[in-house]
Formats: structure tokens, C-alpha cells, sequence
């Protein structure tokens, strides 16, 4: 069974900051996927990373897919409060991270 | 949105007594998954259908079966529900599978909630 690791595992901050969550494990994949779920809904397709060393923009978050496949990254500028919500990353044979709980204070 | 609908909603049971979740969907998409959300432990894989009457097990697979009878409506079923089986059951779909370079996006229903007393 692939592993992905997130971090951290709860995140609260100000509206207007920077914050960086990651995704990692030990083995390579092919692809990494960033979905996004809100209370009470089921998770949203934010982005999908398949080269090494990829860098992929929406609007202001930023995902990073590692060099070696094995890790992933999301920047989000500037946290507005429509920001909150459970960040999960998913790889090959249909495996998710444990996700990284985002609340954005206004 | 994707057309993904589950049903029951909402359900509270009693150990020991069957339960039967199901998923609908309306965009003909051939895969279709069911998995439960626990905290501390995301999603996890329970079963998927790669077809109609094709299925195969996933991650967490024991005390839960699936059938597909139809493109449409993919059942989840618990034999003999088990307070360890409380969670939030979610269904998603997709058009295909995962292959190497790439993967097809998935669809999430809005989830059922289910309590075993």
C-alpha cells in the first residue's frame, strides 16, 4: 500500500497570510492529485501533477510536485477565509492522505 | 456539477442488521467507487466497479459488499453492520481509470452519514 503523509495535520491562521501544506511519501508516483472538501460535501479536483519538478497555479494557490514524485506541495498567498476547508492529496491505485485541516481566521 | 446522488442521506442502525447504501449517477461514467472517511485516516478505498457486474475489492474491503447491476447505480451493502463501521460513506465516479502518466478525475457524491448503536 502507498503512504502519503500530510502536514501538518491542522492549520489556523489569519486572513491575508501565506501558508505552505505538504504531501509526502516514500515511493514514486506517477501522478498526484490536490482536492479540496468543504463541510459536509464530498472532495473537489483542485489540481493533478504528473511530471517531476512541475509547478501548476490556480489563481493563488500554488502546487509543487517534487523532483522525485515522491512529494507534493500546496502555497496558498494571501489566505482568504473561502480558503477553509480539508486539503487532501491522492496517488495512484485510488490512495489519499490523511489531509490537512485549513481554517482561515477573518 | 457531476449528477451524483446517494441515498440514504442520513442513517442511524443497530449492530447485526444489514444496511444498503446506494450511489446514482447520471453522467454514464464507468467507474465508480465507495469509500468511508474516518478521522485520522482520510479517505479510504472500499470496493470499485470498473463496469457493470465488474468489481474489486479495495483497502478496506471486509464486511462490505457491492454489486452493479446497471451503468447508473452502484450498491454498497453491509452484511452485518458493526459499530466499527460508523462513518461517512462517500461514492465517487469517474470516466476512467488510473494509468500510468495520468489520472482521470474522480466525482464525489455528498456523502451518507451512518451510525451503528
Amino acid at each position: 500500500t502507498q503512504l502519503l503523509e500530510q502536514s501538518p495535520q491542522f492549520l489556523s491562521i489569519q486572513e491575508g497570510e501565506n501558508l505552505t501544506v505538504y504531501c509526502n511519501s516514500s515511493s514514486v508516483f506517477s501522478s498526484l492529485q490536490w482536492y479540496r472538501q468543504e463541510p459536509g460535501e464530498g472532495p473537489v479536483l483542485l489540481v493533478t501533477v504528473v511530471t517531476g519538478g512541475e509547478v501548476k497555479k490556480l489563481k493563488r494557490l500554488t502546487f509543487q510536485f517534487g523532483d522525485a514524485r515522491k512529494d507534493s506541495s500546496l502555497h496558498i498567498t494571501a489566505a482568504q477565509p473561502g480558503d477553509t476547508g480539508l486539503y487532501l492529496c491522492a496517488g495512484e491505485k485510488l490512495t489519499f492522505g490523511t489531509g490537512t485541516r485549513l481554517t482561515i481566521i477573518p | 456539477d457531476a449528477g451524483i446522488t446517494q441515498s440514504p442521506r442520513h442513517k442511524v442502525t443497530e449492530t447485526g442488521t444489514p444496511v444498503t447504501l446506494r450511489c446514482h449517477q447520471t453522467e454514464n461514467h464507468r467507474y465508480m467507487y465507495w469509500y468511508r472517511q474516518d478521522p485520522g485516516h482520510g479517505l479510504r478505498l472500499i470496493h470499485y466497479s470498473y463496469g457493470v457486474k465488474d468489481t474489486d475489492k479495495g483497502e478496506v474491503s471486509d464486511g462490505y459488499s457491492v454489486s452493479r447491476s446497471k451503468t447508473e447505480d452502484f450498491l454498497l451493502t453491509l452484511e452485518s453492520a458493526t459499530s466499527s463501521q460508523t462513518s461517512v460513506y462517500f461514492c465517487a465516479i469517474s470516466e476512467s481509470g488510473w494509468a500510468s502518466g495520468g489520472a482521470s478525475e474522480q466525482f464525489f457524491g455528498p456523502g451518507t452519514r451512518l451510525t451503528v448503536l
